[in-house]
Parts: C-alpha cells; structure tokens; sequence
C-alpha cells in the first residue's frame, strides 16, 4: 500500500543539527512533488520545504531558510529534511507528504505518521 | 509571505451543515486544499482543487471558493467530523512557497 514513513526525529541541543528521512513505498516516488510539514506542540501546521519531482527545484519557508535543506534520492524512494543550527522553536512533529495534482488545484494527499523533533538543551 | 485566516473553532448540531472559511490574498488566484486532523493523528486531505474529493472521503464533504475566501462545507454532520480542519495554498509571494490556515476546530454537538 502506498506508504511514508518518517524517521530521524529526537532529542538535539540547540545549534546542533538533525537529519529526517521519509521512506516512500507503494508508489512511484519520482513522479510527485514531496513536501515537510510541521506541527508544535498544541500548535497548527506549518508548511516547511517542498522539492519537485526530479529535485530539479525546491523552496523553503522563511522561518528555516538558510538552516534547513530539503532533498531526496529517487534510486532510493527517499526524501530528506537536513535541519542545521536547530532553534528551541523548531520543536515539532514532523511530516512529510506526497503532493498530488497540479501546482494550482492538487493537495497533499499522502502523509507519513511523523516523527519527533525536540530541541532542548 | 502571506496568510490565511480561519475562525478558531466553530459548532453544528449533529446531521446540520457546518461552513469553515479560509481567507486570504493568495486565494484570489490560488485553489485552497483541506485537511481533516484528529488528535494524534496524521492531517487528511478532504477537499483539493476547485472541489475534489480524494477517494474514501464522504460526499459530505464540499468546497468552494470566491474572491479571496475559500470555504469547507460539512453537509450532515457526523459525530467522526469533530476535528481540526486546515485549509492550504500558495503564498501569493510566487516563489512556491505554501501556507497554511490558522485551523478551525470543529465540534459536533
């Protein structure tokens, strides 16, 4: 069945880095567009990164430019979130998940179960 | 960068219609997408595009959109609807970036 499945997420001083990973299964993964969301603690979604199909392009949002790289692996079926100098406020459950359909009209159709990010020291 | 506006929390009586709203500059020539999220759970797509429903998703579920609103109807509500609903969309700065709403919590009585 088509699947993600997150790993990577723990406990990280602040300044430190962390690297996810999104395992994709079930689908073929070089055809979508994957993004990372995140979600603080009793706080609502935030878009993170999104990276094209082929990785040829990729877009971060303000709040982690400069800190945090999106990219993949399609021999592997794998997508990444590189997170450097990690803030307190990065604390979240992180997502990834499969964009499906036009730039315009698609959505986000698959979703991984998240994975844990703590920054503390 | 840009936002999008949703009302905190809203309540329908079991088996009324239930409108959530989303505004915002970017929805005036972007679609929104919707996304059901319980608690400790993964976010679900429920609407995309002009009004598109993802497979398994009930026909209760509808969307629309004019000007710079888009909007998440619930017609019939059932008690599995309570959750947390978020809508999504591009930034209208035009670099691809996304954004999503503020979330609605959605209560069924």
């Amino acid at each position: 069945q088509v699947q993600l499945v997150e790993s990577g997420g723990g406990v990280v001083q602040p300044g430190r880095s962390l690297r996810l990973s999104c395992a994709a299964s079930g689908f073929t993964f070089s055809s979508n567009g994957m993004h990372w969301v995140r979600q603080a603690p009793g706080k609502g979604l935030e878009w993170v990164a999104v990276i094209w199909y082929d990785g040829s392009r990729k877009y971060h949002a303000e709040s982690v430019k400069g800190r945090f790289t999106i990219s993949r692996d399609n021999s592997k079926n794998m997508l990444y979130l590189q997170m450097d100098s990690l803030r307190a406020e990065d604390t979240a459950v992180y997502y990834c998940a499969r964009w499906s359909g036009g730039d315009a009209d698609g959505g986000l159709d698959v979703w991984g179960q998240g994975t844990t990010v703590t920054v503390s020291s | 960068s840009s936002e999008l506006t949703q009302d905190p929390a809203v309540s329908v009586a079991l088996g009324q219609i239930v409108r959530i709203t989303c505004q915002g500059d970017s929805l005036r020539n972007y679609y929104a997408s919707w996304y059901q999220q319980k608690p400790g759970q993964a976010p679900v797509l429920v609407i995309y595009g002009k009004n598109n429903r993802p497979s398994g998703i009930p026909d209760r579920f509808s969307g629309s959109s004019s000007g710079n609103t888009a909007s998440l109807t619930i017609t019939g509500a059932q008690a599995e609807d309570e959750a947390d609903y978020y809508c999504n969309s591009r930034d209208s700065s035009g670099d691809h970036l996304r954004v999503f709403g503020t979330g609605t919590k959605v209560t069924v009585l």
